[in-house]
């Protein structure tokens, strides 16, 4: 059973501030990791899936890198703004059935105005 | 973008009764719906992966004639909580694959909310 952490549980921060965040997974058989972002009453948005070591992504000021050696994702928020206020997802795939995800309890960001 | 409804998007039953989710996806096929769950302080658990035109496969510990998955259509699959009890009581969500096959990124519907009285 892969067991996938995410720290911190909460944050709460305020507009402008930059933040990040952890995922860690056991770094044998990594196949792929993904980043949702889910905002309350709506549904799960993907960010970004990495697949290789070292990969970093960006998507305007949102961005991720992995490390799968040492097992362990960072998601960056670079001057956080209310609406990025929602719940961040990591999720792994083990194997080849990439719909087959297992979840992180997720890291709930509320950006105070 | 590709979107999946999920209906109904809160529900509250008897125990006893049974309740249908219903899943669509409006704007691509999917040959392949995935059914996960959360219980409270808990992360989303892979129920189920349904296929159309075939039986789904159900996750070790979810009971197949409890959780019933119809997937009739490339465009609807269904799960029916038959005989509900309150440990039933949990959020429901389904995903595809947009595009077929080789894709790596899942479409979430909203979720349901299932509260058994």
């Amino acid at each position: 059973i892969l067991n996938v952490e995410q720290s911190p549980q909460s944050l709460h921060v305020q507009e402008g501030d930059s933040t990040n965040f952890t995922c860690s997974f056991p770094s044998s058989n990594f196949y792929a990791l993904h980043w949702y972002r889910w905002e309350t009453a709506k549904s799960p948005e993907a960010l970004f899936v990495m697949t290789l070591n070292g990969d970093e992504k960006k998507k305007g000021r949102i961005s991720a890198t992995l490390n799968t050696k040492e097992g362990y994702s960072y998601l960056y928020i670079k001057g956080s703004q209310p609406e990025d206020s929602a719940t961040y997802l990591c999720a792994l795939t083990g194997g080849t059935s990439y719909g087959k995800l297992t979840f992180g309890q997720g890291t709930i960001l509320t950006v105070h105005p | 973008g590709a979107v999946v409804s999920q209906h109904p998007s809160w529900v509250i039953c008897k125990s006893g009764t049974s309740v249908k989710i219903e899943c669509r996806s409006l704007d691509f096929q999917a040959t392949t719906m995935f059914w996960y769950r959360q219980f409270p302080k808990q992360s989303l658990m892979l129920m189920a992966t349904s296929n159309e035109g075939s039986k789904a496969t159900y996750e070790q510990g979810v009971e197949k004639d409890k959780f019933l998955i119809n997937h009739a259509s490339l465009t609807l699959s269904t799960l029916t909580v038959t005989s509900a009890h309150p440990e039933d009581s949990s959020f429901y969500i389904c995903s595809a694959p947009p595009g077929g096959t080789g894709a790596n990124v899942l479409t979430f519907g909203a979720g349901s909310r299932l509260t058994v009285l």
